[in-house]
């Protein structure tokens, strides 16, 4: 069974700093793999997705991620980041014939320190 | 694009009677909906699957009782809590997704905080 791994539970940066964000599969083929942004309260807002094509992937808010076969690793990255990007993330995995289903990470909660 | 809401956002109910939550897809049409249901600080536990016009598939450990899953159209699901009791008490999430060909994209509500006193 496909599994997705985020290692960091909480991680704290400053603002202006730059923020990855890890994330790891377990599946034997290609995944189809998403990054889903949730704020306090609320529903999930997806930052990207990664179906094939150009393994570096552009999301909204000055997000990208990308996608390493060799590592199962799908890492979220911003090049400086904001006080308001603090909330929780989440990376999700989907795959064919999981009939659309998402296997979601444990989150990491992004903390901005001023 | 591809906005979906819930109704109601916040609800508390008495141990013992029914809450209805809606799902709707505002823009686009749902040939799929999940229901998810999410503890504090914790990631989002997939209930139940449904699919326009047919019953849902529930997953392991979820109370097909319970939970009730209707989806009757394209752009609406309702999850039904029956006879609700404290321990049902959690943050209720749906997504919605169309088939774009290809693997879908899931779109989540804002989704539903249930008190159950």
């Amino acid at each position: 069974a496909q599994s997705v791994t985020q290692p960091d539970i909480h991680i704290t940066v400053s603002e202006g700093a730059s923020l990855e964000l890890r994330c790891n599969y377990s599946y034997g083929a290609t995944p189809y793999l998403f990054w889903y942004v949730q704020s306090p309260g609320q529903g999930l807002q997806l930052l990207l997705k990664y179906f094939s094509g150009d393994t570096l992937v552009q999301g909204i808010k000055g997000f990208e991620a990308e996608f390493k076969r060799s590592q199962s690793s799908f890492n979220l990255r911003k090049p400086s980041v904001h006080w308001s990007d603090a909330a929780e993330y989440f990376c999700a995995v989907g795959f064919t014939g999981g009939g659309n289903k998402l296997t979601f990470g444990t989150g990491t909660q992004l903390k901005v320190e001023l | 694009g591809a906005v979906v809401s819930q109704h109601p956002s916040w609800v508390i109910c008495k141990s013992g009677t029914s809450v209805k939550i809606e799902c709707r897809s505002l823009d686009f049409q749902a040939t799929t909906m999940f229901w998810y249901r999410q503890f504090p600080k914790q990631s989002l536990m997939l209930m139940a699957t449904s699919n326009e016009g047919s019953k849902a598939t529930y997953e392991q450990g979820v109370e097909k009782d319970k939970f009730l899953i209707n989806h009757a159209s394209l752009t609406l699901s309702t999850l039904t809590v029956t006879s609700a009791h404290p321990e049902d008490s959690s943050f209720y999430i749906c997504s919605a997704a169309y088939d774009s060909g290809t693997q879908e994209t899931q779109y989540f509500g804002p989704g539903t905080r249930l008190l159950v006193l």
